[in-house]
């Protein structure tokens, strides 16, 4: 069963401390990819990931990390130093075909912080 | 500043109507425009457009690319309360990363 998993589904943490989503994919993809969408704002990239061991920063890295130490697994922290945390977050991971990058989302972590 | 603009940023129609989603671009080393929809959790894929003046169906929905205007339209027909949703377009680059829209919410009413 292909696909892109992120877990969990939903998240609740206290303001101040770090939390990590999880997203991984076994559709052998190159690239991944973190997004945050905000209500009426569209998806912003966090971070991307084209090889393991490497990846770049988005418009919006400020306050996040990543890790990418396997080709399946992308994993975010979102740290204390994010001022604006509560979001919906969505990992994708995209084949190239022809030099064309086609991305697909996994299902997305609501993460609500009080 | 790459950006992706949309239009109209909502829109309420009955079922039968035919709608038409705009999108204009400015993506850097322009590679693809894409086009999700989204419901209540993640985009799902609808099309991907490299060449202008090429249309790509999906049985009710249809898409096209111009690149010299630089801008792609996502045509529907006959709407359907199932066709309610957030459309996304999306600018590709050379770099794989792409370039999203504030996407146009759709309402379909009975």
């Amino acid at each position: 069963d292909g696909g892109i998993t992120q877990s969990p589904k939903y998240l609740f943490r206290k303001e101040g401390q770090n939390v990590t989503l999880s997203c991984e994919q076994n559709l052998n993809h190159d690239a991944m990819y973190w997004y945050r969408q905000d209500p009426g704002q569209g998806l912003r990239l966090i971070y991307y990931s084209q090889i393991v061991n490497d990846f770049q920063k988005g418009d919006i890295a400020e306050g996040y990390s990543v890790s990418r130490e396997k080709k399946e697994s992308f994993p975010l922290t979102v740290t204390s130093a994010q001022k604006n945390p509560t979001a919906f977050y969505l990992c994708a991971s995209s084949i190239v075909v022809g030099g064309l990058y086609e991305q697909y989302f996994g299902p997305g972590t609501r993460l609500t912080v009080t | 500043e790459d950006k992706v603009v949309q239009s109209p940023l909502s829109l309420v129609v009955h079922e039968g109507d035919t709608v038409t989603l705009n999108c204009s671009y400015e993506v850097t080393n322009f590679r693809s425009l894409l086009w999700y929809k989204q419901e209540k959790k993640a985009p799902t894929f609808l099309f991907m457009l490299t060449s202008s003046g090429i249309e790509k169906k999906s049985g009710r929905l249809s898409s096209i690319l111009d690149k010299k205007e630089l801008f792609s339209i996502l045509n529907i027909t006959a709407t359907q309360t199932g066709d309610s949703a957030i459309y996304l377009c999306a600018g590709g680059g050379s770099q794989g990363n792409l370039i999203f829209g504030k996407g146009t919410k759709l309402s379909v009413k009975p």
